[in-house]
């Protein structure tokens, strides 16, 4: 399958410094990204959907000014925690959209943020 | 929010039994994907599903795309202990949204 990277995989930070966490499509272009947030044996919560060129789309009680998503080119989307406190403490994890003939989503390996 | 029922919650599996999960919605979708996810890590995926009916298998694993476009289910045969993990479903909508099922835990019977 297609490969998405994902760095940081951890990162710890004080609180009311910002985190940025970049996605990655290796082996192909993605127009779409997703970001999600997962809390501890939960399933994954959509935060904001990524578009190439455009602004990130946020689910319903999503701070944008807080989750800021930037995603300018085909092959990265980046994740920005600003002011981060420590309940934004979490796994987040991006996907990228393969949608040629059929629908697939790839998933990056999460990065483990702790704030301090 | 969650439109997708996906069950059973967890599970204890004894290493050799086949395992079975699926999950059930009141939307139809186009697309259905099985994901696996250890600890820490990324879901991986499993097996996609691109037609109602469609029946798919992967090494052990073996899902279907529910006739109706509504549920789907994996099985897993001949368990092994590295198949314990979080298993999700995901169906994709028109516009490519995918809606995520709660997950399965799989767990090792001691």
């Amino acid at each position: 399958g297609a490969v998405v990277s994902q760095h940081p995989s951890r990162v710890i930070c004080k609180s009311g410094t910002s985190v940025k966490i970049e996605c990655r499509s290796l082996d192909f272009q993605a127009t779409t990204m997703f970001w999600y947030r997962q809390f501890p044996k939960q399933s994954l919560m959509l935060m904001a959907t990524s578009n190439e060129g455009s602004k990130a789309t946020y689910e319903q009680g999503v701070e944008k000014d807080k989750f800021l998503i930037n995603h300018a080119s085909l092959t990265l989307s980046t994740l920005t925690v600003t002011s981060a406190h420590p309940e934004d403490s979490s796994f987040y994890i991006c996907s990228a959209l393969v949608a040629t003939l059929n629908t697939e989503a790839f998933f990056g390996q999460g990065t483990r943020l702790t704030v301090v | 929010g969650q439109q997708l029922n996906q069950s059973p919650q967890s599970m204890f599996i004894q290493e050799g039994e086949d395992v079975s999960m699926n999950c059930t919605s009141s939307s139809i979708f186009n697309t259905w994907l099985w994901y696996k996810q250890d600890p820490g890590e990324g879901p991986v995926l499993l097996i996609a599903l691109y037609k109602a009916g469609e029946l798919t298998s992967n090494g052990r694993l073996t899902a279907q795309f529910g006739i109706t476009r509504k549920d789907s289910f994996l099985n897993i045969s001949a368990s092994i202990p590295s198949d314990v993990g979080i298993y999700f479903c995901a169906g994709v909508k028109y516009g490519n949204k995918l809606v995520f099922g709660a997950g399965t835990i799989l767990r090792v019977k001691s």
